[in-house]
């Protein structure tokens, strides 16, 4: 996939439980973007990332934070995971601020 | 409230036929626009893209056309293929004044018979 890769593929946890994901980059692009896809509203940005240690909020940020320690690497994480978080999610990676997205397979999250 | 939207969910048409797949959109400083299709268990995978000082672009089977007037995209395939078949996004982007963000729509199921 082009030189991005999530981790776990696909993880069920239980409600209240937190739960990280990971994305993984070996084309060293700044910028780096996690989106949930649900039935109806398509990919929905969470959070993103322009550099290390820079992160912003998406559209639907609430009871998910970000971290990104080196150029590599974007993790996300639920810290208490609920049920209308079950979805799935894609990380995307970016050389530039006006380019479009390379998308990673996803990791189907279920919240039971 | 959805800056993007495609309004039809699903669409079917016939091998060899045309498909015409529709975006529209709100905001009028959007400057960059693209499609992605998606086949199941998989990412997201780039087509085809438009900048706004443009109404056309064509690769091979697939062209976009772009009506700023009335803020709406379109994506035609022809001829279609049954491989062709998959969910298309389409998407929308501030440019550089907004660290590359994508706004997507919700996506239109293509599928394409025999």
């Amino acid at each position: 996939d082009a030189g991005i890769t999530q981790s776990p593929r696909h993880k069920v946890t239980e409600t209240g439980t937190p739960v990280t994901l990971r994305c993984h980059q070996t084309e060293n692009h700044r910028y780096m973007y996690w989106y949930r896809q649900d039935p109806g509203h398509g990919l929905r940005l969470i959070h993103y990332s322009y550099g290390v240690k820079d992160t912003d909020k998406g559209e639907v940020s609430d009871g998910y934070s970000v971290s990104r320690s080196k150029t590599e690497d974007f993790l996300l994480t639920l810290e208490s995971a609920t049920s209308s978080q079950t979805s799935v999610y894609f990380c995307a990676i970016s050389e530039s601020d006006y380019y479009g997205y390379t998308f990673g397979s996803g990791t189907r999250l279920t919240v039971v | 409230d959805q800056q993007v939207k495609q309004n039809s969910p699903s669409l079917s048409v016939q091998e060899g036929r045309i498909s015409i797949l529709n975006c529209d959109y709100t905001n009028s400083m959007f400057d960059y626009f693209l499609w992605y299709k998606k086949y199941p268990a998989e990412g997201p995978t780039f087509l085809i893209s438009i900048s706004s000082i443009k109404d056309k672009n064509e690769d091979g089977r697939f062209t976009v056309f772009l009506n700023k007037s009335a803020k709406h995209l379109s994506l035609h395939i022809v001829p279609s293929q049954p491989g062709d078949s998959a969910v298309y996004f389409c998407a929308a982007s501030l440019g550089s004044s907004n660290t590359g963000k994508l706004i997507f729509g919700q996506g239109t199921t293509l599928q394409v018979k025999p």
